[in-house]
């Protein structure tokens, strides 16, 4: 079975600071794992995606995520917190490496302070 | 060119009764996934169909159930209703051969 934790349910950051959002996973196979961001009263939007090859991979709005099979970790990050980053963030895994079934995690609430 | 069109956004019904849910992809995506997001349990998939057929299934009882026309679109029916029903409903789309979902902005559905 598949897993991602993501810790912190809440995490803070000033106007141009580093972002860095947590996730760890768990997979049985080789995991194609995603980050997602969500808007207040909106869909979630895809961020960025690892499936094979180059294991950092760049996003929009200038996040990234590195995936680290050593540590199970897929961390994402951005060198400059915007006040419009300001939303929830969801890890996800897919256990069959394609569109079918992501688990999702708990998600991250970020803010950022003026 | 259009995103992932879910209708209603808001809808209020009443224990017991029953609720049908559309979801229209964007055009071209054949693959339609609906997904169940509440503050408890996060976001939960529900099913996922590919041209008309269901080919996953999450773990919600026989009240839940779906389809897809022959045209991407999608329905998601939930008989029944219970108040744990109230929920965030989101449907996704995606692109054969792609990796990630497009989703809508999702139907809230409260039950009272």
């Amino acid at each position: 079975a598949q897993s991602v934790t993501q810790l912190g349910s809440h995490v803070s950051v000033s106007e141009g600071a580093l972002v860095l959002l947590r996730c760890n996973y768990s997979s049985s196979v080789p995991p194609y794992l995603f980050w997602y961001v969500q808007y207040p009263n909106q869909g979630l939007q895809l961020l960025l995606k690892y499936t094979t090859g180059a294991t950092l991979v760049k996003g929009i709005n200038g996040f990234e995520a590195e995936f680290k099979k050593s540590e199970t970790s897929f961390h994402l990050t951005k060198p400059s917190a915007h006040m419009s980053d300001a939303a929830e963030y969801f890890c996800a895994v897919s256990p069959t490496g394609g569109n079918e079934k992501l688990t999702f995690g708990t998600g991250t609430r970020l803010t950022i302070i003026p | 060119k259009a995103g992932v069109t879910q209708t209603p956004r808001y809808l209020i019904k009443t224990r017991g009764q029953q609720v049908t849910l559309s979801c229209s992809p964007i055009s071209g995506h054949r693959s339609v996934s609906w997904y169940q997001q509440t503050p408890g349990q996060g976001l939960q998939f529900l099913f996922e169909y590919f041209s008309e057929t269901q080919r996953n299934k999450g773990n919600f009882p026989g009240r839940f159930s779906g389809r897809q026309f022959s045209n991407s679109r999608s329905e998601m029916n939930v008989s029944t209703l219970e108040l744990g029903d109230s929920a965030l409903y989101l449907c996704a789309s995606s692109l054969a051969g792609t990796y990630g979902y497009t989703f809508g902005s999702g139907t809230r559905l409260t039950v009272v």
